[in-house]
């Protein structure tokens, strides 16, 4: 079955440390890996997308892994700040009949404190 | 500013009436998307359109309906079919069919079913 596991469901860190959200998948075939952060009450805005043959892609303070391997992504987001306060999204693209279908996982809900 | 526009941003329903929500965009996206969000849940695809006067349905469209006369608006009507429209509904718009990547999404619309 088609899946996207995020983990945890939802962490809670001070402003300035540095945080790890975890994404696990079943989907196949692969096409490609893309997180997403969602302000509450808005839509989500792309943070990365990775294809298969990247294993690393920064935006900012923000940093996205792939192991295809091992089916699993993380994304790493340094010296947080109140702004990151927000839902992420991983979202895994399948090919399927000759375009994209995309699997969205739950999201992890982060909250930083001052 | 280019962007995807939803609207209404808040709308409430009583048992038994069709609503539409609008979603029009300025990026001269040949894609359009609805998609509905519950809480814990991922994303899940409604309706999506590839091209001006086509769409298909994706994987809970009993209950909706669209129509894309326009290649900028794409609009979804909740019918009373719908068994529990309770809901945060996102319209999101692409270059190409998903397979180019880059979705842009809406700030999406709440519709409460009193």
């Amino acid at each position: 079955k088609n899946q996207v596991e995020q983990s945890p469901q939802s962490l809670i860190i001070l402003e300035g440390k540095n945080c790890t959200l975890q994404c696990n998948y079943t989907v196949s075939p692969f096409s490609n890996l893309r997180w997403y952060k969602q302000d509450t009450g808005r839509g989500p805005v792309s943070l990365t997308i990775m294809t298969f043959s990247e294993n690393t892609k920064s935006n900012g303070r923000y940093t996205a892994t792939l192991d295809a391997d091992t089916k699993q992504s993380s994304l790493h987001i340094t010296a947080s700040q109140l702004s990151d306060s927000a839902s992420y999204i991983c979202v895994v693209s399948r090919l399927s009949g000759g375009y994209n279908k995309l699997i969205f996982g739950a999201g992890t809900r982060l909250a930083v404190h001052p | 500013d280019g962007g995807i526009t939803q609207s209404p941003k808040y709308l409430f329903r009583k048992e038994g009436q069709n609503v539409t929500l609008s979603c029009e965009q300025n990026l001269n996206h040949d894609a359009m998307y609805w998609y509905r969000q519950d809480p814990g849940q991922g994303l899940r695809l409604i309706y999506y359109s590839q091209i001006v006067n086509d769409f298909q349905k994706g994987d809970i469209a009993e209950g909706y309906s669209v129509s894309r006369e326009k290649k900028e608006s794409f609009p979804l009507t909740v019918t009373s079919a719908q068994k529990n429209p309770t809901a945060f509904y996102l319209c999101a718009s692409s270059i190409q069919g998903e397979i180019s990547g880059e979705l842009f999404f809406g700030e999406g619309s709440r519709l409460t079913v009193l």
